[in-house]
């Protein structure tokens, strides 16, 4: 098994909502990932979570607030958001946080903010 | 810092015809090299990755790189391209000792009947 499931598959919400996005995997990986994605531009990495404890920020807004309650669970608390963080949001996991391994991809929460 | 370029930005054949998507790394030591697929209103996918064991990679469905490194090149080919290899197609790096994904900007195939 090698899938990522991430809900909800689509989300609009507006400045003053607060929500969160899921992503699930059970392949034992021991890393975690959030991705922002613009249409038409690769994705941009937001967070990293290794063993559970946050490990890369990328100077993201505190309006993203990351979460990883155990190791096969991590979710996105939005809150005060712009229409400008309207995108795709990925979550990714890989085994371990090492260069060699292969990140494998939700499907992604397409979120519009309104 | 490390880069990745992917040549045009959008790429057309006709069904049937060769696929070659273009991609070059910026790196002196060989980085780990992925290329993934995107189809429309989806996450990615992996199509393969190169990590050093050998310089042809074969990736699922049907889709091929070779690792150069004299050309610092990771090129995706297909020998017949298909209607459903309509997508987004990124190349992506991970340099040696690194962790995070540097993806480039994106190739968009279109298949021609």
């Amino acid at each position: 098994d090698t899938e990522v499931t991430q809900t909800p598959k689509h989300l609009v919400m507006g400045m003053t909502n607060k929500k969160s996005l899921k992503c699930e995997q059970h392949m034992g990986h021991r890393a975690m990932y959030w991705y922002k994605q613009k249409a038409k531009k690769p994705p941009e990495l937001m967070f990293v979570y290794s063993y559970e404890k946050l490990s890369i920020n990328e100077s993201v807004p505190s309006r993203f607030s990351p979460e990883c309650p155990n190791s096969s669970l991590l979710n996105l608390h939005l809150h005060a958001l712009q229409p400008e963080d309207s995108a795709l949001y990925l979550c990714a996991s890989s085994q371990e946080r090492q260069g060699q391994e292969t990140q494998y991809f939700g499907p992604g929460t397409r979120l519009l903010v309104l | 810092a490390q880069s990745v370029t992917q040549l045009g930005s959008h790429v057309s054949v006709s069904e049937g015809a060769l696929v070659l998507l273009r991609c070059n790394y910026s790196s002196s030591v060989p980085p780990y090299l992925f290329w993934y697929v995107q189809y429309p209103n989806q996450g990615l996918q992996l199509l393969l990755k190169y990590t050093s064991a050998a310089t042809l990679v074969k990736g699922i469905n049907g889709f091929e790189a070779e690792f150069k490194k004299s050309e610092t090149s990771f090129h995706l080919t297909k020998p017949s391209a298909h209607m459903s290899d309509a997508a987004e197609y990124f190349c992506a790096v991970i340099p040696t000792g690194g962790f995070k994904t540097i993806f480039g900007a994106g190739t968009r195939l279109f298949v021609k009947a």
